[in-house]
C-alpha cells in the first residue's frame, strides 16, 4: 500500500475534463513539491508536471497541477483517446528520506 | 538532449545479485544539479522507487530495499549502476533509470524524474 494514495481508476469521455487526486501527509506532499507522470501502455513514464504546477516544455496546457495541504490534483481537459494511460504522482518524503510514487490511476477514455 | 539507457542481464538466478548499468549520453553525469535514480515496476503493478545517487556519491535508498541495494557512479564512464543482492522471484520487474533534478529553482526538495530510460526487464528464475 502506497503512502501516496490515488484512486485506482477514473473513467471519462472524450472532450471532458478529469481530475486525479493524490493524498499524502505532512512529510511528503505537505512540505515538498509534487510531480506527475504519464505512462502509456508499454512505455516508460513521462514527466507531466513538476514543482506542483509547472509543465515541462512540450507538455500541452491541457495538463495542470495543483496542491492544497497534503493533497495534490492532476487535471486534464479536452480528453483524447490518446490520454488513456496510467498516471502517477510523486514526492520526496523528508521522514523516510526517500522518493515516493503513488499507486497509480488508470485513466480510461470511453 | 540527455538520454539514458539501461543494460544488464535479463535473467538472474534466485539468491544471486542483480547488476544493472545506466549509461548517460548527451550530458555529463557530474552535474551537481541532478541526482541519478533507479525505479522498478513489478509485472502489472505500479512504480517503486529504489534509490538515488549524486555525482559526489550521496545515496538514499527505499527503506524496504535498503539492506540489499547498493548504487555507484562512474563519472569517467558517464554511467551509474545498481546492485541488488539475494534476489527472489519477487524482484522480477522492469527496471528503469532516470535523472532527477535536485531543486527546482530553490525551495523544498523537488526531484522531478526526467528523462527516463526505456527500461529493461529482469526475470529472477532458476
Amino acid at each position: 500500500q502506497s503512502v501516496l494514495t490515488q484512486p485506482p481508476s477514473v473513467p471519462a469521455a472524450p472532450g471532458q475534463k478529469v481530475t486525479i487526486s493524490c493524498s499524502g501527509g505532512p512529510f511528503n506532499i505537505g512540505n515538498n513539491y509534487v510531480s506527475w507522470y504519464q505512462q502509456l501502455p508499454g512505455a516508460a513514464p513521462k514527466l507531466l508536471i513538476y514543482a506542483d504546477n509547472e509543465r515541462p516544455s512540450g507538455i500541452p496546457d491541457r495538463f495542470s497541477g495543483s496542491k492544497s495541504g497534503t493533497s495534490a490534483t492532476l487535471g486534464i481537459t479536452g480528453l483524447q483517446t490518446g490520454d488513456e494511460a496510467d498516471y502517477y504522482c510523486g514526492a520526496w518524503d523528508s521522514s523516510l528520506t526517500a522518493f515516493l510514487f503513488g499507486g497509480g490511476t488508470r485513466l480510461t477514455v470511453l | 538532449q540527455v538520454q539514458l539507457q539501461e543494460s544488464g542481464p535479463g535473467l538472474v538466478k534466485p539468491s544471486q545479485t542483480l547488476a544493472l548499468t545506466c549509461t548517460v549520453s548527451g550530458g555529463s553525469i557530474s552535474s551537481g544539479d541532478y541526482y541519478w535514480t533507479w525505479i522498478r515496476q513489478l509485472p502489472g503493478k505500479g512504480l517503486e522507487w529504489i534509490g538515488l545517487i549524486s555525482y559526489r556519491g550521496r545515496t538514499n535508498y527505499n527503506p524496504s530495499l535498503r539492506s540489499r541495494v547498493t548504487m555507484s557512479l562512474d563519472a569517467s564512464e558517464n554511467h551509474f549502476s545498481l546492485r541488488l543482492t539475494s534476489v527472489t522471484a519477487a524482484d522480477t520487474a522492469i527496471y528503469f533509470c532516470a535523472r532527477a533534478e535536485s531543486f527546482c529553482g530553490g525551495g523544498p526538495p523537488c526531484l522531478p524524474h526526467d528523462p527516463w530510460g526505456q527500461g529493461t526487464l529482469v526475470t529472477v528464475s532458476s
